[in-house]
């Protein structure tokens, strides 16, 4: 089983739509959870992190941890042109930083 | 902001040849990473650093590949005799510490291409 699951998409929604990603990851050791978005040819912009189970926002962007479940989430509200990307899910623990495989997002004008 | 930052942005060898991969991290950041990305493929972990030794690392860090920290400000990823394989983006990380509260933050990458 891989330690980070996340569908790749890629996923297409119309401007305006509330976007909604998703990992798995399978170790109940893993502490705390980021999420990144990433630019062609660029690297990984860091965008929310959290390391608790529950809700958090910032802006458009909240971050949802279900660790019961072992299931982390990304909403997107009033998604803009500008938010097309691949988002990258991570999770650290055991010393270092577990991507899941991305999601690349295009937002339809 | 305080970012990240890698040299060269893209960097051609040919195969056999060393490389070395630059990074200045952060400047009050103690904790340093190398991630490659293949092309279409996952970010992977090489290697974390700290305290001038290397802290974890990953199958895929093996005897080719070595880091350091010559100064107080570089860090460095060298990669012995490069093999087509090598082709990827390399991606410095650093941050304050390693735990909770202390996310990792990126610099935008070497394209090293193996020719």
């Amino acid at each position: 089983q891989k330690e980070v699951e996340q569908d790749p998409g890629p996923l297409s929604v119309p401007e305006g739509a509330i976007v909604s990603l998703n990992c798995t990851y399978s170790n109940s050791a893993f502490q705390y959870f980021m999420w990144y978005r990433q630019y062609s040819r660029k690297g990984p912009e860091l965008l929310m992190y959290t390391y608790s189970s529950g809700n958090k926002e910032d802006g458009r962007f909240t971050a949802q941890v279900d660790k019961s479940s072992k299931y982390i989430s990304l909403f997107i509200r009033d998604s803009q042109p500008s938010d097309s990307a691949t988002y990258l899910c991570a999770i650290f623990g055991n010393e270092k930083l577990t991507f899941g495989t991305g999601t690349r997002l295009t937002i339809i004008p | 902001e305080p970012e990240v930052t890698q040299t060269p942005s893209h960097q051609v060898t040919q195969m056999g040849q060393e490389v070395i991969l630059r990074c200045v991290p952060i400047s009050n950041h103690l904790y340093f990473y190398w991630y490659r990305q293949i092309l279409g493929q996952k970010v992977e972990f090489l290697v974390s650093f700290y305290n001038n030794e290397i802290s974890e690392k990953s199958e895929i860090f093996d005897d080719q590949f070595s880091v350091e920290r010559p100064d107080g400000s570089n860090f460095t990823l060298k990669i012995r005799s490069t093999k087509l394989e090598d082709s990827a983006m390399y991606f410095c990380a650093s941050n304050v510490q390693t735990g909770v509260g202390s996310p990792l933050h990126f610099g935008n990458g070497t394209r090293l291409t193996v020719t």
